[in-house]
């Protein structure tokens, strides 16, 4: 069954870091690119970040532009979210996810998804 | 690219049709427009991509269409389960961006 699962959500204080991480398994994680979306309380979906599959090419939203860093470790299956300078409006679930088809085929939208993992950034 | 759904809060009975617009402020590449369907808790489904594929598992009560900056999701006959919030997204350009969502609530 593919699944992806986020963790590492957490309260921090603004100004403070926090790294989330995407665990996958049951696909070829080597051929999808991956994404980070998220989801203020009461707001909709706001698009963060890509990596593709080798990890040689990241995208990101302006608003976490300089702030954010994804990365990959393919042996692992995992991608990360390394957060720092976290203001109060990143406040959030965060979630990973998938595009129906590899990379090599044609582009969709996300069709696997993780549950989320909260992230509250508060003094 | 900014989406612009509309409207925001459709208000309709089970049995009736729902017809949600998705507009972009410029040409979406390739039609790559996805439509989420997404219940309180939950994280958000997909039902169409390509603007008028449905996805693996979908009801044949959804359906997209449209092109260029104008798309359009349909549910034929609206069944208790389907309502929630919708979403449409376009991944034809970076960064992709999402629509501010289309909540389809009883009447």
């Amino acid at each position: 069954q593919e699944q992806l699962a986020e963790s590492g959500g957490g309260l921090v204080k603004p100004g403070g870091s926090l790294r989330l991480s995407c665990t996958t398994s049951g696909f070829k994680f080597i051929d999808y690119y991956i994404n980070w979306i998220r989801q203020a309380p009461g707001k909709g979906l706001e698009w963060l970040s890509y990596i593709s599959p080798t990890g040689n090419a990241v995208f990101y939203a302006d608003s976490v532009k300089g702030r954010f860093t994804i990365s990959r470790d393919n042996a692992k299956n995992s991608v990360y979210l390394q957060m720092n300078s976290l203001k109060v409006e990143d406040t959030a679930v965060y979630y990973c996810a998938r595009e129906l088809r590899p990379y090599y085929e044609f582009l969709t939208g996300y069709h696997v998804w993780g549950q989320g993992t909260l992230v509250s950034v508060s003094s | 690219i900014v989406l612009t759904q509309s409207p925001g809060t459709l208000s309709l009975s089970p049995g009736e049709r729902a017809t949600l617009s998705c507009r972009a402020s410029q040409t979406i590449t390739s039609n790559y427009l996805a439509w989420y369907q997404q219940k309180p808790g939950q994280a958000p489904r997909l039902l169409i991509y390509g603007a008028s594929d449905r996805a693996p598992g979908i009801a044949d009560r959804f359906s997209g269409s449209g092109s260029g900056t104008d798309f359009t999701l349909t549910i034929s006959r609206l069944d208790p389960e389907d309502f929630a919030v919708y979403y449409c997204q376009q991944y034809g350009s970076s960064p992709r961006t999402f629509g501010q969502g289309t909540k389809v609530e009883i009447k």
